[in-house]
């Protein structure tokens, strides 16, 4: 079965620093696919990024960006320049062809003025 | 353009009670999914619906059922309502259940079984 591993319950940054969010997963599967979701204190889900394992490239979007270690089954989420508004509860999710999405437990991320 | 409506936000029943969460969608999207956050644990899929007229069990199934009424809505019905399923509920929904599968959530039901 597939598993999603966060293995930082809690982290913290000081605004306008960089963080990163690690991210595990265990699958047999060759293509699948790979996000991260925000969920602000409003508790609505927000997709910040997505990652396919096809693709060498890391995804990019604005301040997010990942680290995809295929090999090593690692999907890390970087936020730099980090803001107040990144406050929020971050999960990895991963999903294989035809299959339902599987999500972490979940980082509780705090940016510090 | 209001995505994924969830109602009501909040809700408290007592043991043995039944009820009726409800979820709509505006997107067009095939597959909607029900889906159960507890703290520590992340989300866990219930049911999921991949198109009208159809529905699938997810990892905690038992205690609920589901109806696809149409390719809006969805709902998610507690028979007889336990402690242990007190929750915080989302709803989602994607284009197709496919590999590009990007879901996109309601703002949750907060039930509270006493």
């Amino acid at each position: 079965a597939q598993t999603v591993t966060q293995s930082q319950p809690e982290m913290s940054v000081q605004e306008a620093e960089t963080v990163t969010l690690s991210c595990t997963y265990d699958t047999s599967e060759s293509n699948y696919y790979l996000f991260w979701y925000k969920q602000p204190p409003s508790r609505q889900m927000i997709l910040v990024i997505r990652q396919e394992a096809y693709k060498q490239q890391n995804a990019t979007e604005n301040r997010f960006s990942v680290n995809f270690q295929k090999a090593a089954k690692s999907f890390s989420l970087k936020i730099s320049d980090s803001q107040l508004g990144d406050t929020a509860m971050y999960f990895c999710a991963f999903i294989r062809s035809y299959d339902k999405v599987i999500f972490g437990p979940g980082t509780s991320l705090s940016v510090i003025p | 353009n209001a995505g994924v409506t969830q109602t009501p936000k909040f809700q408290v029943l007592k043991t043995g009670q039944s009820m009726t969460l409800q979820c709509a969608q505006d997107m067009n999207h095939n597959s909607m999914y029900w889906y159960r956050q507890d703290p520590g644990m992340g989300l866990r899929l219930i049911y999921y619906s991949a198109s009208e007229g159809t529905t699938d069990k997810g990892e905690v199934p038992n205690g609920y059922n589901v109806s696809r009424l149409n390719k809006r809505e969805f709902s998610l019905r507690l028979e007889s309502a336990a402690p242990s399923q007190t929750s915080v509920y989302f709803c989602a929904s994607s284009e197709r259940v496919l590999a590009k599968n990007i879901q996109y959530f309601g703002a949750g039901t907060r039930l509270s079984v006493l």
